[in-house]
């Protein structure tokens, strides 16, 4: 049972590039989450999708766009990235919304 | 905005003493509270929710939940160098609708010392 995986695990990229984090849960759960976590800011919502076919911006959602794939994948893309998106990423899960998460391991992107 | 605020340390206590973690929260209608457990590098994870005013126990970890003073806290007994990490207090809110999210507070980073 792997739980919340996410690929990949750590990205570099120039400004002006984009890419694909992917995430997917084995645990039948409704809700998913993109979350990015800052030094002394805490994890701050981007995204979340409360059941497959709905997604809903979070607290930070400038810059990404997301896709509910299915009930198991929930990706989080950069149209063009950003040195202000330079950020540890984690992908959430829970079996309804409000309750609470598991996450993933995380994706450490840099941009340059 | 919701606001979540933790105290962001950092805390340091011997090993064998009780570590509180404290948490303050904005939203009167908050309902459902959580405690995770983050270590260097690694990603959080969930030790303890509790839902009701009062304390919690699980092991050697209490919640305490008091929503009139819209506080909650984490005690640790028996503290371990292995409980060094950071604590981060999530609170469930209404985001739009009818929609439940949580917002998570800064963290407060503990040390427990041999």
């Amino acid at each position: 049972n792997a739980g919340v995986t996410q690929t990949p695990k750590f990205q570099v990229l120039k400004t002006g590039q984009s890419m694909t984090l992917q995430c997917a849960q084995d645990m039948n759960h409704n809700s998913m989450y993109w979350y990015r976590q800052d030094p002394g800011m805490g994890l701050r919502l981007i995204y979340y999708s409360a059941s497959e076919g709905t997604t809903d911006k979070g607290e930070v959602p400038n810059g990404y766009n997301v896709s509910r794939l299915n009930k198991r994948e929930f990706s989080l893309r950069l149209e063009s990235a950003a040195p202000s998106q330079t950020s540890v990423y984690f992908c959430a899960s829970s079996e309804a919304q409000g309750q609470g998460l598991h996450f993933g391991n995380g994706t450490r992107l840099t941009v340059t | 905005q919701k606001e979540v605020e933790q105290n962001s340390g950092p805390l340091s206590v011997p090993e064998g003493a009780i570590a509180s973690l404290n948490c303050t929260y904005s939203d009167r209608g908050s309902q459902s509270f959580f405690w995770y457990r983050q270590y260097s590098g690694k990603s959080p994870e969930l030790i303890m929710f509790i839902y009701s005013n009062g304390d919690k126990e699980d092991g050697r970890f209490t919640a305490q939940l008091n929503k009139a003073s819209q506080y909650v806290s984490l005690l640790i007994r028996d503290s371990q160098p292995s409980d060094s990490a950071t604590y981060l207090c999530a609170v469930s809110f209404i985001s739009s609708g009818s929609a439940r999210q949580l917002t998570f507070g800064s963290g407060t980073q503990l040390t427990v010392l041999p």
